[in-house]
């Protein structure tokens, strides 16, 4: 499995930022996918997830409404477009596949290297 | 919505000490979906332990989990220097998503 994250960047408050992530090593289309991030210095916070069809999408409290996850299967790849950026969005960004197939576990068995995004004026 | 409480925050040991860690849930949810995770410093996580007591593919049988309910214990039986890291407590599954304790960093003492 290997996950690779791109997009990730310094941007200022308010602005707005789409990481991607191409996946390989596995059968994309059977496995729900996650973005997950880690603060510096603190723990991780599950951000969105997306199941295999798009059919269950579902989002943290703190980005409910600002960030929007999409997939397409037809390239192997996930996407989290993020809007209204704040400061405290500033993390680590992991692209993550869940442990299940093709029922979505919340299992978080394989990871990228993660895209840093830096929210800053 | 489920809150995991870890303990302790930090764990000073040395190596070939045995260490134990805990991770504590507000409330069940009736299922022992509870997986551990390893993190080293400049590394995404880890899968360790899912289902509260199975090791993912890979992982030496050092480490061990065990609890139900409420009440949770990742173990690993003999310390080795490439075990020191942080490591976190999550509660899987559809009710709980993808709720992360705060996690316990284990130090070399």
């Amino acid at each position: 499995v290997q996950l690779v994250e791109s997009g990730g960047g310094l941007v200022q408050p308010g602005t707005s930022l789409r990481l991607s992530c191409a996946a390989s090593g596995f059968n994309f289309n059977d496995y729900a996918m996650h973005w997950v991030r880690h603060v510096p210095g603190k723990g991780l916070e599950w951000v969105s997830s997306i199941n295999w069809n798009s059919g269950t999408i579902t989002y943290a409290d703190s980005v409910k409404g600002r960030f929007t996850i999409s997939r397409d299967n037809a390239k192997n790849s996930v996407y989290l477009q993020m809007n209204s950026l704040r400061t405290e969005d500033t993390a680590l960004y992991y692209c993550v596949k869940d442990g299940g197939a093709w029922i979505q576990l919340w299992l978080f068995d394989s990871w990228g290297q993660g895209t840093l995004v830096t929210v800053s004026s | 919505e489920i809150a995991l409480t870890q303990s302790p925050g930090t764990l000073s040991l040395s190596p070939g000490e045995r260490a134990t860690l805990s991770c504590r849930a507000s409330h069940s949810d009736n299922t022992n979906y509870l997986a551990w995770y390893q993190q080293k410093p400049g590394q995404p996580p880890r899968l360790l332990i899912y289902g509260a007591s199975s090791r993912a593919t890979g992982i030496p049988d050092r480490f061990s989990g065990s609890g139900s309910g409420t009440d949770f214990t990742l173990t690993i039986s003999r310390l080795e220097s490439e075990d020191f890291a942080v490591y976190y407590c999550q509660q899987y599954g559809s009710s709980a998503r993808g709720t992360f304790g705060q996690g316990t960093k284990l130090e070399i003492k």
